[in-house]
């Protein structure tokens, strides 16, 4: 089973707004990591965060953990056209791989 | 610094046969790990390697294998091909193993059975 479930599975904007995407897990972790995976391509690194973090910022990126809710989000705000892609984060279970969740696919409209 | 580079891009084989993958990490980076994505089920762990040693292991049957060599590059076999095994081969590289620190994928190998 799925160790991260990203919530909701496809988001549609208008350029300009904020697009938030949740990811929920199921044990405890070392750390949570989000990418991004544009179509036919590999995943990019976006943001790690540990599980002693509450937030962590990357230019328009803003990532927040919440360990006693086993959930992060994951913030872009500003939304550009080149930000459509498929994002998903992915948490380090207690045997030490790291397990990608279905994730989100955000589409932003120009 | 050169990427994660996956050979070959995209491959197209029958049932039965056997493939192989090939993955050269980023410089310096001795994990390589594998995952198989696919529409239906996602991106699946396949195995990781860290220092030539088979680190970590998904729910794959045994067809799936891998190895990576002194030099940190990293190829896995899949023997008997079946229909189900169709999907995008992802290669990821990172500096140490086990979730610990970003993973730098490559552009994946996909593979269609026939």
């Amino acid at each position: 089973s799925q160790q991260g479930e990203e919530d909701p599975q496809a988001l549609s904007i208008q350029e300009g707004e904020n697009a938030t995407m949740n990811c929920s897990y199921k044990t405890s972790i070392n750390n949570l990591q989000w990418y991004r995976q544009n179509s036919g391509r590999g995943l990019v690194h976006l943001i790690l965060i540990r599980s002693n973090e509450r937030e962590k910022h990357s230019g328009r990126l803003r990532v927040t953990l919440d360990t006693s809710k086993k959930s992060s989000s994951l913030l872009i705000t500003a939304s550009r056209a080149a930000d459509t892609a498929s994002y998903f984060c992915a948490t380090d279970a207690s045997t030490g791989k790291l397990i990608f969740g279905q994730g989100t696919t955000l589409q932003v409209k120009p | 610094k050169a990427g994660v580079t996956q050979t070959p891009r995209y491959l197209i084989k029958t049932r039965g046969q056997q493939v192989t993958l090939s993955c050269s990490p980023i410089s310096g980076h001795r994990s390589v790990s594998w995952y198989q994505q696919t529409p239906g089920q996602g991106l699946q762990f396949l195995f990781e390697y860290f220092s030539e040693t088979q680190r970590n292991k998904g729910n794959f049957p045994g067809r799936f294998s891998g190895r990576q060599f002194s030099n940190s590059r990293s190829e896995m076999n899949v023997s008997t091909l079946e229909l189900g095994d169709s999907a995008l081969y992802l290669c990821a590289s990172s500096l140490s193993f086990g979730g610990n620190s970003p993973l730098h994928f490559g552009n994946g190998t996909r593979l269609t059975v026939t």
